[in-house]
């Protein structure tokens, strides 16, 4: 069975400073991995995904992830964290076939930026 | 893209009572996919709704409890029946899943 892994339940960074948000998955294929937001009061966007090709992924807000196949691993990265990043984000894995993907979302990270 | 509304966007319910949550999508899709987001919680899939036949639901969720309409390509309603304290959640509608979620219904049961 698939799952997902967000060790961090709350992460605090200063506004200017770089981000790094941690997701594990586990998947006995090849996996389609997302990350969406959710800020306070919204429903979820989505921020990237990785289907195949390059690993790195580049998102919408300035954000980019990247798959580790050896390590099981997306994580999700922004260089300089605004305030209006502070929000929900979830990590999820869905299968690779079938015409639709029914993901499997991780627990979310809080993140919380100081001024 | 598509652009997903949601009504109520959030509610104060007595246990016992239902709620019917609204789905409006800009376009027409094929499936509509509903989830729970419980407090402080990932969200968890409650069922799969096809235009013209049934919805088929998630481990854990019954018809008699969520039922499920689908009468168009850009329609849903889910509804919430003889609510409890445990029914207090987020409920979110998503297509093209899963990219794009509805703003999500806030209910809280008393």
């Amino acid at each position: 069975a698939q799952s997902v892994t967000q060790p961090d339940i709350h992460i605090t960074v200063s506004e200017g400073a770089s981000l790094e948000l941690r997701c594990n998955y586990s998947y006995g294929a090849t996996p389609y991995l997302f990350w969406y937001v959710q800020s306070p009061g919204q429903g979820l966007q989505l921020l990237l995904k990785y289907f195949s090709g390059d690993t790195l992924v580049q998102g919408i807000k300035g954000f980019e992830a990247e798959f580790k196949r050896s390590q099981s691993s997306f994580n999700l990265r922004k260089p300089s964290v605004h305030w209006s990043d502070a929000a929900e984000y979830f990590c999820a894995v869905g299968p690779s076939s079938g015409g639709s993907y029914i993901p499997t979302f991780g627990r979310g990270t809080s993140l919380i930026v100081h001024p | 893209s598509a652009v997903i509304s949601q009504k109520p966007s959030r509610d104060i319910c007595q246990r016992g009572t239902s709620l019917t949550i609204q789905c409006q999508v800009d376009s027409q899709v094929t499936m509509m996919f509903w989830y729970r987001q419980q407090p402080g919680q990932s969200l968890t899939l409650i069922a799969t709704a096809n235009q013209g036949s049934e919805a088929t639901y998630e481990s854990g969720f019954v018809i008699d409890k969520f039922p499920i309409s689908r009468p168009n390509l850009t329609f849903s309603t889910l509804t919430v029946s003889n609510m409890s304290p445990e029914d207090s959640s987020i409920y979110l509608c998503s297509v093209n899943n899963p990219q794009y979620f509805g703003p999500g219904t806030r209910l809280l049961v008393l």
